[in-house]
Protein backbone atom coordinates (compact mmCIF):
# COMPACT_ATOMS: atom_id res chain seq x y z
CA UNK A 1 0.00 0.00 0.00
CA UNK A 2 1.25 3.41 -0.81
CA UNK A 3 2.72 5.34 2.42
CA UNK A 4 4.12 8.78 2.87
CA UNK A 5 6.74 9.36 5.73
CA UNK A 6 7.81 12.71 7.61
CA UNK A 7 10.70 11.96 10.36
CA UNK A 8 10.46 15.50 10.96
CA UNK A 9 7.66 15.95 13.13
CA UNK A 10 8.53 19.53 14.92
CA UNK A 11 10.99 21.74 13.36
CA UNK A 12 12.58 25.18 15.11
CA UNK A 13 14.88 27.67 13.00
CA UNK A 14 15.61 30.92 13.42
CA UNK A 15 15.02 33.44 10.86
CA UNK A 16 17.27 32.81 7.38
CA UNK A 17 18.26 29.45 8.35
CA UNK A 18 18.09 26.68 5.86
CA UNK A 19 15.53 24.56 5.88
CA UNK A 20 15.27 21.19 4.76
CA UNK A 21 12.41 18.68 5.42
CA UNK A 22 12.62 15.15 4.74
CA UNK A 23 9.66 13.42 2.65
CA UNK A 24 9.79 9.49 2.05
CA UNK A 25 7.11 7.33 -0.11
CA UNK A 26 6.66 3.70 -0.57
CA UNK A 27 4.97 3.47 -3.89
CA UNK A 28 7.26 1.74 -6.54
CA UNK A 29 5.26 3.09 -9.82
CA UNK A 30 4.91 6.01 -11.31
CA UNK A 31 3.84 8.75 -8.67
CA UNK A 32 3.16 12.37 -8.31
CA UNK A 33 4.36 14.17 -5.40
CA UNK A 34 3.24 17.26 -3.78
CA UNK A 35 4.55 19.48 -1.06
CA UNK A 36 1.62 21.41 1.25
CA UNK A 37 1.49 24.01 3.16
CA UNK A 38 -0.73 24.82 5.97
CA UNK A 39 -0.71 28.29 7.46
CA UNK A 40 -2.48 28.50 11.11
CA UNK A 41 -6.69 28.17 10.99
CA UNK A 42 -6.65 27.51 7.45
CA UNK A 43 -6.74 24.90 5.04
CA UNK A 44 -4.17 23.32 2.85
CA UNK A 45 -2.59 24.81 -0.28
CA UNK A 46 -0.42 23.74 -2.68
CA UNK A 47 3.59 24.79 -2.65
CA UNK A 48 5.00 22.25 -5.03
CA UNK A 49 4.87 19.55 -7.45
CA UNK A 50 6.47 16.93 -9.49
CA UNK A 51 4.45 15.22 -12.30
CA UNK A 52 8.05 14.06 -14.90
CA UNK A 53 10.83 15.91 -16.12
CA UNK A 54 13.33 17.87 -14.16
CA UNK A 55 13.46 16.27 -10.61
CA UNK A 56 14.58 19.74 -9.05
CA UNK A 57 11.46 21.69 -8.83
CA UNK A 58 10.38 24.91 -7.86
CA UNK A 59 7.41 26.30 -5.92
CA UNK A 60 6.06 29.22 -4.37
CA UNK A 61 8.22 31.39 -2.20
CA UNK A 62 11.36 30.20 -2.34
CA UNK A 63 10.80 26.20 -1.64
CA UNK A 64 11.81 24.02 -3.78
CA UNK A 65 12.15 20.22 -3.60
CA UNK A 66 14.23 17.32 -5.25
CA UNK A 67 12.93 14.06 -6.33
CA UNK A 68 15.56 11.25 -5.93
CA UNK A 69 13.27 8.09 -7.30
CA UNK A 70 16.23 5.71 -6.35
CA UNK A 71 15.71 7.06 -2.98
CA UNK A 72 11.94 7.40 -2.89
CA UNK A 73 12.47 10.67 -1.49
CA UNK A 74 10.86 14.20 -2.61
CA UNK A 75 12.88 16.69 0.07
CA UNK A 76 11.64 20.61 0.53
CA UNK A 77 14.15 22.73 0.77
CA UNK A 78 14.51 26.61 1.42
CA UNK A 79 18.05 28.20 1.83
CA UNK A 80 16.27 31.18 4.12
CA UNK A 81 13.29 30.92 6.00
CA UNK A 82 11.03 33.84 7.24
CA UNK A 83 8.76 34.36 10.41
CA UNK A 84 5.99 33.79 7.86
CA UNK A 85 6.95 30.22 7.02
CA UNK A 86 6.49 29.15 10.80
CA UNK A 87 3.40 26.36 9.35
CA UNK A 88 2.73 22.70 8.96
CA UNK A 89 4.20 21.46 5.63
CA UNK A 90 2.75 18.17 4.28
CA UNK A 91 3.99 15.63 1.78
CA UNK A 92 1.64 13.77 -0.52
CA UNK A 93 2.03 11.74 -3.15
CA UNK A 94 -0.61 10.17 -5.90
CA UNK A 95 -0.19 6.92 -6.87
CA UNK A 96 -3.16 4.07 -8.50
CA UNK A 97 -6.59 5.14 -8.85
CA UNK A 98 -5.84 8.72 -8.37
CA UNK A 99 -5.44 7.90 -4.24
CA UNK A 100 -4.02 10.98 -2.57
CA UNK A 101 -1.98 10.24 0.38
CA UNK A 102 -0.66 12.46 2.97
CA UNK A 103 2.13 12.11 5.39
CA UNK A 104 1.67 12.89 9.24
CA UNK A 105 2.86 16.61 8.68
CA UNK A 106 6.22 18.68 9.82
CA UNK A 107 5.39 21.77 12.05
CA UNK A 108 7.91 24.29 11.29
CA UNK A 109 8.28 27.13 13.44
CA UNK A 110 10.73 29.92 12.48
CA UNK A 111 11.78 32.25 15.35
CA UNK A 112 13.09 35.97 15.56
CA UNK B 1 -14.63 31.53 -8.06
CA UNK B 2 -15.14 29.45 -5.43
CA UNK B 3 -13.11 25.97 -5.81
CA UNK B 4 -14.31 23.80 -3.26
CA UNK B 5 -16.87 23.88 -1.01
CA UNK B 6 -17.97 22.47 2.15
CA UNK B 7 -21.02 22.90 4.63
CA UNK B 8 -21.40 22.97 7.58
CA UNK B 9 -18.18 24.95 9.07
CA UNK B 10 -19.04 24.08 12.44
CA UNK B 11 -20.91 21.67 14.09
CA UNK B 12 -21.75 19.86 17.22
CA UNK B 13 -23.02 16.51 17.79
CA UNK B 14 -24.29 14.45 20.30
CA UNK B 15 -23.50 10.71 20.63
CA UNK B 16 -25.81 8.72 17.86
CA UNK B 17 -26.39 11.31 15.78
CA UNK B 18 -26.22 11.15 12.43
CA UNK B 19 -25.27 14.25 9.61
CA UNK B 20 -23.86 14.40 6.14
CA UNK B 21 -21.00 17.20 5.34
CA UNK B 22 -21.54 18.10 1.92
CA UNK B 23 -18.70 19.21 -0.31
CA UNK B 24 -19.49 20.59 -3.99
CA UNK B 25 -16.44 21.67 -6.68
CA UNK B 26 -16.83 23.44 -9.61
CA UNK B 27 -13.40 22.58 -11.26
CA UNK B 28 -15.11 19.88 -13.15
CA UNK B 29 -12.31 17.64 -11.38
CA UNK B 30 -12.50 13.76 -11.51
CA UNK B 31 -11.51 13.18 -8.41
CA UNK B 32 -12.56 14.06 -4.87
CA UNK B 33 -11.99 12.96 -1.56
CA UNK B 34 -12.56 13.44 2.41
CA UNK B 35 -9.75 13.54 4.74
CA UNK B 36 -9.82 13.92 8.54
CA UNK B 37 -7.27 16.01 10.49
CA UNK B 38 -6.34 15.07 14.23
CA UNK B 39 -2.91 16.67 15.99
CA UNK B 40 -0.05 14.69 15.24
CA UNK B 41 -1.95 12.65 12.47
CA UNK B 42 -1.62 14.44 9.34
CA UNK B 43 -4.31 14.38 7.33
CA UNK B 44 -6.10 11.01 7.31
CA UNK B 45 -8.34 9.57 4.18
CA UNK B 46 -11.73 8.24 4.59
CA UNK B 47 -13.03 7.65 1.62
CA UNK B 48 -12.47 8.84 -2.03
CA UNK B 49 -14.34 8.76 -5.15
CA UNK B 50 -11.82 8.53 -8.50
CA UNK B 51 -14.02 9.40 -11.21
CA UNK B 52 -18.50 9.84 -10.86
CA UNK B 53 -19.68 6.79 -10.01
CA UNK B 54 -17.11 5.15 -8.03
CA UNK B 55 -15.98 5.23 -4.38
CA UNK B 56 -13.56 3.31 -2.48
CA UNK B 57 -12.23 3.30 1.09
CA UNK B 58 -9.02 5.13 2.20
CA UNK B 59 -7.31 4.41 5.73
CA UNK B 60 -10.08 5.65 8.30
CA UNK B 61 -13.37 4.55 6.72
CA UNK B 62 -14.76 2.62 9.65
CA UNK B 63 -17.90 4.77 10.86
CA UNK B 64 -18.38 6.89 7.42
CA UNK B 65 -20.11 6.61 4.55
CA UNK B 66 -20.22 8.37 0.98
CA UNK B 67 -21.97 9.66 -1.86
CA UNK B 68 -20.61 10.70 -5.61
CA UNK B 69 -24.07 12.09 -5.94
CA UNK B 70 -22.69 13.70 -9.34
CA UNK B 71 -19.15 15.12 -10.62
CA UNK B 72 -19.49 18.22 -8.56
CA UNK B 73 -20.69 17.29 -5.42
CA UNK B 74 -18.95 14.17 -3.06
CA UNK B 75 -21.14 13.97 0.62
CA UNK B 76 -19.72 12.31 4.17
CA UNK B 77 -22.44 11.03 5.71
CA UNK B 78 -21.78 9.71 10.16
CA UNK B 79 -24.66 7.30 10.66
CA UNK B 80 -24.36 7.09 14.15
CA UNK B 81 -21.46 9.81 15.66
CA UNK B 82 -18.96 8.70 18.04
CA UNK B 83 -16.79 10.88 20.56
CA UNK B 84 -13.52 9.47 18.47
CA UNK B 85 -15.43 11.18 15.09
CA UNK B 86 -14.30 14.50 16.62
CA UNK B 87 -11.68 15.99 14.01
CA UNK B 88 -11.56 18.70 11.65
CA UNK B 89 -12.59 17.28 7.86
CA UNK B 90 -11.12 18.55 4.51
CA UNK B 91 -12.82 17.88 1.15
CA UNK B 92 -10.59 18.32 -2.02
CA UNK B 93 -11.25 17.71 -5.47
CA UNK B 94 -8.29 16.96 -7.64
CA UNK B 95 -7.25 16.22 -11.65
CA UNK B 96 -3.33 16.76 -11.47
CA UNK B 97 -3.30 18.82 -7.79
CA UNK B 98 -5.84 18.86 -5.07
CA UNK B 99 -7.76 21.60 -4.29
CA UNK B 100 -9.19 21.84 -0.58
CA UNK B 101 -12.75 23.27 0.87
CA UNK B 102 -12.01 25.38 4.24
CA UNK B 103 -12.74 22.59 6.86
CA UNK B 104 -15.66 21.22 8.98
CA UNK B 105 -14.60 21.40 12.37
CA UNK B 106 -16.56 18.42 14.24
CA UNK B 107 -17.30 17.94 17.99
CA UNK B 108 -19.05 14.95 18.73
CA UNK B 109 -20.05 14.96 22.61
Amino acid sequence: AQSVSQHNHHVILSEAASLELGCNYSYGGTVNLFWYVQYPGQHLQLLLKYFSGDPLVKGIKGFEAEFIKSKFSFNLRKPSVQWSDTAEYFCAVVGPASKLTFGTGTRLQVTL
Amino acid sequence: NAGVTQTPKFQVLKTGQSMTLQCAQDMNHNSMYWYRQDPGMGLRLIYYSASEGTTDKGEVPNGYNVSRLNKREFSLRLESAAPSQTSVYFCASSDFEAFFGQGTRLTVV
